[in-house]
């Protein structure tokens, strides 16, 4: 099994629809966790950190569900410069991340 | 402006022979990382530092070495012993948390590296 899963897409959304990722992990002892997008051929980039109480910024939710391992990003009105790969990352060991494969959006006019 | 810079954008070279890439980080992090990215598939990590002259191997490690003379630096040089080089090279900084919670890694543009 691997550390970080994640379903690839794509997903094909129009604009302002709603759209979740979720993501599953391995470690059981993960203590901080992280969704990270990536734009074709650049760097990751910080979405947000992921909290056990669940957080929002604007348009994005993420939550963290630590009985199942699993955590979720849902977008709200999507924009069509939403369109990217989200990473899921967690904690593998001392200062040490697992990224996971991404799930890549595309939003459409 | 505080960052992380990664230099050459893009790098060819031919089979056989060693190639350094360049990191620098102006956020005075503690900790900086070299991943690896093919097509498709996720950031794997080649070494990772946690203070000056300290490294350790990440998952995928053979064929690569580094070095971490100072804090700002911490270059990745590929080996000919590297089966498949050809990848975009990305290197990254954080800062260690407190309470063991751990704190983002920032990144920099990345290498494109590409064997001839």
């Amino acid at each position: 099994r691997k550390e970080v899963e994640q379903d690839p897409g794509p997903f094909n959304v129009p604009e302002g629809a709603t759209v979740a990722f979720n993501c599953t992990y391995s470690n059981s002892a993960s203590q901080s966790f992280f969704w990270y997008r990536q734009d074709c051929r650049k760097e990751p980039k910080l979405l947000m950190s992921v909290y056990s109480s669940g957080n929002e910024d604007g348009r994005f939710t993420a939550q963290l569900n630590r009985a199942s391992q699993y955590i979720s990003l849902l977008i709200r009105d999507s924009k069509l410069s939403d369109s990217a790969t989200y990473l899921c990352v967690v904690t593998g060991g001392f200062q040490k991340l697992v990224f996971g494969t991404g799930t890549r959006l595309l939003v459409s006019p | 402006d505080g960052g992380i810079t990664q230099s050459p954008k893009y790098l060819f070279r031919k089979e056989g022979q060693n190639v350094t890439l360049s990191c620098e980080q102006n956020l005075n992090h503690d900790a900086m990382y070299w991943y690896r990215q093919d097509p498709g598939q996720g950031l794997r990590l080649i070494y990772y530092s946690q203070i000056v002259n300290d490294f350790q191997k990440g998952d995928i490690a053979e064929g690569y070495s580094v070095s971490r003379e100072k804090k700002e630096s911490f270059p990745l040089t590929v080996t000919s012993a590297q089966k498949n080089p050809t990848a975009f090279y990305l290197c990254a900084s954080s800062q260690y948390g407190s309470g063991g919670s751990y704190n983002e890694q920032f990144f920099g543009p990345g290498t494109r590296l590409t064997v001839l």
